[in-house]
């Protein structure tokens, strides 16, 4: 089966840039989701096909996919961006998620 | 707005069927063709995709829980439905439906409800 590796957690200061890696055979192949949760809420939509942002998403928020890695970074990163992000895509038609990156923001 | 609101027993038995309703609002099954998926998070741990609908009635299932899943529609109530079988304690987890699935994203998202799986 397909799977999708995450690092468990990245660490940024307030203002800096936060990048979170999803790695996957030929990922750049394939359309890559990202979703924030943060705790005791539903994951919310924040990158779709690799690179868009849904409406009301900061434009801090971008990615990228290319190769095996598909990459989200948070430019200026504020404390209100500390939560669980999620990589997503689709194979075999399956869903796939990455086992989640905690951001803290120090 | 779309939307969605999950709903159902929050305690079931071992070996018992879990069953989920998903109530949509905000806009009908009827007006456009949607993806509609479920998904489950035990507590501290990561989203497991359980499975999707189409708007037709067809379904892709996660393969590991394949064998004991049922997805379903019911467009004249604007629901969809999870029915899981045999379920033990590993089953125990915060359960959410979302509009989407497969190529297309997740977008929408209920609140979640969560299910224990004890005697």
């Amino acid at each position: 089966s397909y799977e999708l590796t995450q690092p468990p957690s990245v660490s940024v200061s307030p203002g800096q840039t936060a990048s979170i890696t999803c790695s996957g055979d030929k990922l750049g192949d394939k359309y890559v989701c990202w979703y924030q949760q943060k705790p005791g809420q539903s994951p919310v939509l924040v990158i779709y096909e690799d690179r868009k942002r849904p409406s009301g998403i900061p434009e801090r928020f971008s990615g990228s996919n290319s190769g095996n890695t598909a990459t989200l970074t948070i430019s200026g990163t504020q404390g209100m961006d500390e939560a669980d992000y999620y990589c997503q895509a689709w194979d075999s038609s399956t869903v796939v998620f990455g086992g989640g990156t905690k951001l803290t923001v120090l | 707005q779309v939307q969605l609101q999950e709903s159902g027993p929050g305690l079931v038995k071992p070996s018992q069927t879990l069953s989920l309703t998903c109530t949509v609002s905000g806009g009908s099954f009827s007006s456009g063709s949607y993806y509609w998926s479920w998904i489950r998070q035990p507590a501290g741990k990561g989203l497991e995709w359980i499975g999707r609908l189409y708007t037709s009635g067809s379904t892709n299932y996660n393969p590991s829980l394949k064998s004991r899943v049922t997805i379903s529609l019911d467009t004249s109530k604007n629901q969809f439905s999870l029915k899981l079988t045999s379920v033990t304690a590993a089953d125990t987890a915060v359960y959410y439906c979302a509009r989407g699935g497969g190529d297309y994203p997740l977008t929408y998202w209920g609140q979640g409800t969560l299910v224990t799986v004890s005697s």
